[in-house]
């Protein structure tokens, strides 16, 4: 298993404003994926971040909306830039434990909240 | 397109069984996950299908059938505890996994 602090757990932000949620994993892991999840509705990936070589971006989201860091085996970072009540939605960060095959079961952070007003 | 489809909410009583169903076309299979997450908590994972047939695991089973693109999670001697929303996923050709909206299931005394 892995276990995945996430943070902030909540957040209320301005309009046009940027916020970095952080994921720190207690083991090195290979793959760490970055999902959103609005209120009824199910999860849906914004990017895969591998170390060591660019974020993979799924259709609907794009880097510059989303950069994504990921500087070593342990942690990375999502920001929502210059964000929009459309923003407001909970954020998720999820890993495939080490050894875990490609096909095993995902872990999760505890959640962003994230309010825009 | 990729689609998982389940209950949007479920009513159960304690003590009792309830069965929620997932069905799934997705571009190509690896295996079908079942997660519980608890309202404002993240998802935690119950049970996975890869083969056809039923997956015990103390109070909850879960059931595949591929060619029917058809799961079941079967949960026992509910408690109030077990209120939650369950997910359903499945892992498709590109090791991506697909998201069904998740079951609100309430648990009554």
């Amino acid at each position: 298993s892995a276990v995945i602090s996430q943070k902030p757990s909540r957040d209320i932000c301005q309009r046009g404003t940027s916020l970095t949620i952080q994921c720190q994993v207690d083991s090195q892991v290979t793959m760490m994926f970055w999902y959103r999840q609005q209120p009824g509705q199910s999860l849906t990936l914004i990017a895969t971040a591998n170390q060591g070589s660019e974020a993979t971006y799924e259709s609907g989201f794009v880097i510059d909306k989303f950069p994504i860091s990921r500087p070593n085996l342990t942690f990375s970072t999502l920001t929502v830039s210059n964000m929009s009540p459309e923003d407001s939605s909970i954020y998720l960060c999820s890993v495939l434990p080490p050894g875990q095959a490609e096909w095993g079961e995902a872990f999760f952070g505890q959640g962003t909240r994230l309010t825009v007003v | 397109g990729q689609n998982i489809d389940q209950p949007t909410e479920m009513t159960a009583t304690e003590g009792a069984i309830v069965q929620i169903n997932c069905t799934y076309q997705t571009s190509g299979f690896n295996g079908l996950f079942w997660y519980q997450q608890h309202a404002g908590e993240a998802p935690t994972f119950l049970s996975y299908n890869v083969l056809d047939g039923l997956e015990e695991k103390g109070r909850f089973s879960s059931f595949l059938s591929r060619s029917k693109g058809y799961s079941y999670l079967l949960l026992k001697e509910l408690q109030m505890k077990d209120s939650a929303s369950y997910l359903c996923a499945v892992r498709d050709s590109n090791y991506q996994l697909i998201w069904g909206a998740g079951t609100k299931l309430i648990i009554k005394p």
